[in-house]
């Protein structure tokens, strides 16, 4: 069983709709959750980083954590074409950083 | 912000040649950097991790003689491909580390290598 799962998609919704993005672990010893997004042929950028249980919010980005059934989740509200992209689920223990493969996204106009 | 360079974004090099990228903080000092491999459509693949000042840590399975990692100082590591292969081509991306704060990974704009 790999340390994270991501469905690897791809996932097209229209633009305006509310997506969800979703990795699984298996790893409790993970204590901080980090989702990256990657433009094609860029290196990836951190979007949201949270530690422990619970939601934390910035701009139409909501980033969710449930350490109880190890499930972590990105919401993006009112998706704009911009958002096209990968995003990368990264948990990290310690000095090791895990990363799911990653979802591919498309948001169409 | 805490932004971190790569050089060269692209580079083409013949088969048996080496080719050495570079990897900078620029903002902010990284005590630990890492390099990834990706291929398309595929996550990111952890190469090595480099200290600064002391010799990198590599993975399972990646050649330490053939994937030269050398971190001079605390904005500055670079990789070296040897004596590259077709099957070295790639998207290199590297990551830096904060030396205090914030201990997450800040990764560079990516390299694509192509070896002919």
């Amino acid at each position: 069983q790999k340390e994270v799962e991501q469905d690897p998609g791809p996932l097209s919704v229209p633009e305006g709709a509310i997506v969800s993005l979703n990795c699984t672990y298996s790893n409790s010893a993970f204590q901080y959750f980090m989702w990256y997004r990657q433009y094609s042929r860029k290196g990836p950028e951190l979007l949201m980083y949270t530690y422990s249980s619970g939601n934390k919010e910035d701009g139409r980005f909501t980033a969710q954590v449930d350490k109880s059934s190890k499930y972590i989740s990105l919401f993006i509200r009112d998706s704009q074409p911009s958002d096209s992209a990968t995003y990368l689920c990264a948990m990290r223990t310690g000095n090791q950083f895990y990363f799911g493969t990653g979802t591919s996204l498309t948001v169409i106009p | 912000g805490a932004v971190v360079s790569q050089h060269p974004s692209w580079v083409i090099c013949k088969s048996g040649t080496s080719v050495k990228i570079e990897c900078r903080s620029l903002d902010f000092q990284a005590t630990t950097m890492f390099w990834y491999r990706q291929f398309p459509k595929q996550s990111l693949m952890l190469m090595a991790t480099s200290n600064e000042g002391s010799k990198a840590t590599y993975e399972q399975g990646v050649e330490k003689d053939k994937f030269l990692i050398n971190h001079a100082s605390l904005t500055l590591s670079t990789l070296t491909v040897t004596s590259a292969h077709p099957e070295d081509s790639s998207f290199y991306i590297c990551s830096a580390r904060r030396a205090s704060g914030n201990p997450e990974q800040y990764f560079g704009p990516g390299t694509r290598l192509t070896v002919t």
